[in-house]
């Protein structure tokens, strides 16, 4: 079936480093959406995108919806220790509610 | 603001036991779902509902079965558990026109 495929599977960086992570599929989606999972807690919404091209951000956040529908962007400016966790993308299959979620991006930031 | 609530949070099960997952959401949403979690793995998604009435299979459904009571309601039963069901459980709801989906703080299950 259809995967979203995340890269960096996992990163340590130096607080105050930005990062980037990408999710991508072997299909088109029309919806981006970016969670983050802090340890024993349910993943949390940081980022929807809807439209292709699109670029949102939240707070030190930018997402960004790619050309080809087939893969998205997280990026984090400036991290700090908070920013520790997994990052998941995830979309719905086309003209489905079906969600699957990516495999998941591990960030670890070393003080 | 509860949001998505999931019962119990945490639970050991014998092989052969049966058990059902609780989860209800108080924000009026049409859609919801249950997914695994396995150590160090992303979240597959067993089933969804995406509105009253209706059930789907996710990725991973053989095992498990659900019921969506009533809106605001999805159980998951495990008919007679196996070690390779011991997971973490997430419910989720979501906005049809938002498009977003919204989780529980997830159930940790031990088969042993």
């Amino acid at each position: 079936g259809q995967q979203l495929n995340q890269s960096p599977q996992s990163m340590f960086i130096q607080e105050g480093e930005d990062v980037s992570m990408n999710c991508t599929s072997s299909s088109i989606f029309n919806t981006w959406l970016w969670y983050k999972q802090d340890p024993g807690e349910g993943p949390v919404l940081l980022i929807a995108l809807y439209k292709a091209g699109e670029l949102t951000s939240n707070g030190r956040l930018t997402a960004q919806f790619g050309i080809t529908r087939k893969d998205s962007f997280l990026n984090i400016s400036a991290s700090i220790p908070s920013d520790v966790g997994i990052y998941f993308c995830a979309g719905p299959y086309s003209g489905t509610y079906k969600y699957i979620f990516g495999t998941g991006t591990r960030l670890k930031v070393l003080a | 603001n509860a949001g998505v609530t999931q019962t119990p949070k945490f639970q050991v099960l014998k092989t052969g036991q049966s058990m059902t997952l609780q989860c209800a959401q108080d924000m009026n949403h049409n859609s919801m779902y249950w997914y695994r979690q396995d150590p160090g793995m992303g979240l597959r998604l067993i089933y969804y509902s995406a509105s009253e009435g209706t059930t789907d299979k996710g990725e991973v459904p053989n095992g498990y079965n659900v019921s969506r009571l009533n809106k605001r309601e999805f159980s998951l039963r495990l008919e007679s558990a196996a070690p390779s069901q011991t997971s973490v459980y997430f419910c989720a709801s979501g906005e049809l026109r938002g498009n977003t989906i919204y989780f529980g703080e997830g159930s940790w299950l031990t088969v042993v």
